[in-house]
């Protein structure tokens, strides 16, 4: 296993369009986090799961956001009606039970037209 | 709620000198906190942690001490390399509410330039 992996590392879409993103954590790690970075700024934390459990969900989080974890393994995240403000770059972390250790997958950029 | 707060950047150095980044937090309870790093064109990697009062971090000649007398996480290191350059992000892990599940907070960041 080589870490936290994500894709696409890119995404161009034009605005009103539907995008998803995937992330497959560590294998043995049950904790899976989603952020937005945007540029000049630390990872804002967007939802988390234990598990296939999503546990979490930030205030920031609006109804086009939606996350997916089906089997406790890789999870999904989708942004629907995607706007321009959508654009940053959104991070996958993942973490052992019982730790607060995150491991950070590379990220897709999300760029919105 | 949670947050963190790190001193603004760039830092600028040259090689050899002495760094100190600033972090301070506000949190519920008792967090763990931790330093991060992102080297350029990299993803975040965990630099150092501490879970309690007193506890001192420490990877590759960085250090911090959690100090909860002041709320801070200074990030410290005597002796700078230009491999150093980087954003370092200070973060803590905490509960959202009493009884609520552990929330990361990250700060902005602060970037370090090293010049030889």
């Amino acid at each position: 296993d080589t870490g936290v992996s994500q894709n696409p590392r890119h995404k161009i879409t034009k605005r009103g369009q539907n995008v998803t993103f995937r992330c497959d954590p560590i294998s043995e790690h049950n904790r899976l986090y989603w952020y937005r970075q945007t540029l000049g700024q630390g990872p804002e934390f967007l939802t988390y799961f234990q598990n296939e459990a999503q546990l979490e969900k930030s205030r920031l989080l609006s109804d086009r956001f939606s996350a997916e974890r089906p089997k406790g393994s890789f999870s999904t995240l989708e942004i629907q009606r995607t706007e321009q403000g959508d654009s940053a770059m959104y991070l996958c972390a993942s973490s052992f039970p019982g730790s607060h250790e995150q491991f950070f997958g590379p990220g897709t950029r999300l760029t919105v037209l | 709620g949670n947050s963190v707060t790190q001193m603004e950047g760039p830092v600028t150095l040259s090689e050899e000198a002495f760094l100190t980044i600033n972090c301070t937090y506000t949190a519920t309870g008792y967090p763990s906190l931790f330093w991060y790093v992102q080297y350029p064109g990299e993803g975040l990697q965990l630099l150092l942690k501490a879970t309690k009062a007193d506890d001192k971090g420490s990877n590759k000649g960085f250090e911090a001490t959690y100090r909860k007398e002041t709320t801070s996480f200074h990030l410290e290191k005597g002796s700078v390399q230009v491999s150093d350059s980087a954003v370092y992000f200070c973060a803590l892990s905490a509960a959202a509410s009493s009884g609520g599940s552990y929330i990361p907070t990250f700060g902005r960041g602060t970037s370090l330039i090293v010049h030889p």
